[in-house]
């Protein structure tokens, strides 16, 4: 049974970086082809691809957020780091991980974490 | 940067055919996926690899993709299916996603 889940904090001001995790179970992040993505969701909005990283540590951002964003992995601990920097009001959102498969679609997804940016 | 584009909305009666669209440069070169997200819900997959079904989707749910457009169609629309629907293709190892539609059904 795959299950992903974040973590992080609930709310952070203008300027902070967001730092959130992405703990998993039931696959490997080493298992070739295998990824593990980051999704937002502003309020009322559309859904936002963020960043991935791949099975190999090669990893991909989204290019208009690609200057603030940073991802890594601990295997170890099947975790997925995912850090942005210079958060700002719009930035309020739920983030999502999502695992993939070959570029495949998103089967497994977490439940989402609220994050608030607010002074 | 490659572009989806979904209509905001969409409405259909109970029993109805719903169709919805995802428009991008020549799309059908493309693998579609499509996610229906109810509120307060992680999106699901409905649609993957343009028309295949994950199980346990119902066999209501379809899909298609040819030249610049793919659709979403749902044959016997329920009250249940409504949702959000969202497109999503790769583009040079990067996600993009389509600015959703909203499903009524009434």
């Amino acid at each position: 049974q795959i299950t992903l889940k974040e973590s992080g904090p609930t709310l952070v001001k203008p300027t902070q970086t967001l730092t959130l995790t992405c703990t998993f179970s039931g696959f490997s992040l080493t298992t070739t082809g295998v990824a593990v993505n980051w999704i937002r969701q502003p309020p009322g909005k559309a859904l936002e691809w963020l960043a991935l990283i791949y099975w190999d540590d090669d990893n991909r951002y989204s290019p208009s957020l690609k200057n603030r964003l940073t991802i890594t992995k601990d295997t170890s601990k099947n975790q997925v780091v995912l850090t942005m920097t210079n958060m700002d009001l719009v930035d309020t959102a739920t983030y999502y991980c999502a695992q993939s498969v070959t570029n495949g679609p998103f089967h497994y997804w977490g439940q989402g974490t609220l994050v608030t940016v607010s002074s | 940067s490659y572009e989806l584009t979904q209509p905001p909305s969409v409405s259909v009666s109970p029993g109805q055919t719903a169709s919805i669209t995802c428009s991008g440069d020549k799309l059908a070169d493309k693998y579609i996926c499509w996610y229906q997200q109810k509120p307060g819900q992680s999106p699901v997959v409905v649609i993957y690899e343009d028309r295949k079904r994950p199980s346990g989707i119902p066999e209501r749910f379809s899909g298609s993709n040819s030249g610049n457009t793919a659709t979403l169609t749902i044959r016997g629309t329920q009250g249940m299916d409504e949702a959000d629907y969202y497109c999503q293709t790769w583009d040079r190892s990067t996600v993009i996603f389509g600015g959703g539609t909203k499903l009524t059904v009434l």
